[in-house]
């Protein structure tokens, strides 16, 4: 059972345009948030997160916002940077620091120069 | 932040052997995560490993499968034994990072066995 969907396998964007991933979680439980990079041949680098008392976290180019009674959150990324190119990973938790983090199946985001 | 080594990056194995991938990190961690990442599939969590204590496996995956050594604060194996082609994965290390309120990762072992 996927408690967490990311249901875009991919995203390409215009350089400067927007990015939007978007993610969906099942568990109402899930309290805390998190956006993970992941480029080829490396681990996922921890991007941003966002606790459930929060409906927006900022953090230069990436903002995460959370609609709990929608249980979606999406990362924004603007002005997108062929830099950006790499896959997306969001990851919940039932507790802020829990060992038990469930993964999304990941983004692919490609921004085109 | 604190960083992760992980070797090998890559492998290739016959079945039936088994593969040990070792963990590295730059810093003291309380708490060590090895997670899979199978084609096509999300990051699953296999067994959280604490210094001192045995590692906590989640449903679905076994000691005897995939046992785990934590013997201090920086450094953590798997082993993934007696292997099929059904272990060819991804296999990452994780380390919880208080300071970033997150999780860093090693940079991921891709095991394929033939």
């Amino acid at each position: 059972d996927q408690q967490v969907k990311q249901n875009s396998p991919s995203l390409s964007v215009q350089e400067g345009r927007i990015s939007i991933l978007n993610c969906d979680y099942t568990n109402s439980m899930f309290d805390y948030f998190l956006w993970y990079k992941k480029y080829p041949a490396e681990g996922p680098t921890f991007l941003i997160s966002i606790s459930s008392i929060k409906d927006k976290n900022e953090d230069g180019r990436f903002t995460v916002f959370l609609n709990k009674s929608a249980k979606h959150l999406s990362l924004h990324i603007v002005p997108s940077q062929p830099g950006d190119s790499a896959v997306y990973f969001c990851a919940a938790s039932a507790q802020t620091g829990a060992n038990n983090l469930f993964f999304g199946t990941g983004t692919r985001l490609t921004v085109i120069p | 932040s604190a960083v992760i080594s992980q070797k090998p990056s890559r492998d290739i194995c016959q079945r039936g052997t088994s593969l040990t991938i070792q963990c590295q990190v730059d810093s003291q961690v309380t708490m060590m995560f090895w997670y899979r990442q199978q084609p096509g599939q999300s990051l699953t969590l296999i067994a959280t490993a604490n210094q001192g204590s045995e590692a906590t496996y989640e449903s679905g995956f076994v000691i005897d499968k995939f046992p785990i050594s934590r013997p201090n604060l920086t450094f953590s194996t798997l082993t993934v034994s007696n292997l099929s082609p059904e272990d060819s994965s991804i296999y990452l290390c994780s380390a919880m990072d208080r300071a970033l309120a997150g999780y860093t990762f090693g940079s991921g072992t891709r095991l394929t066995v033939v």
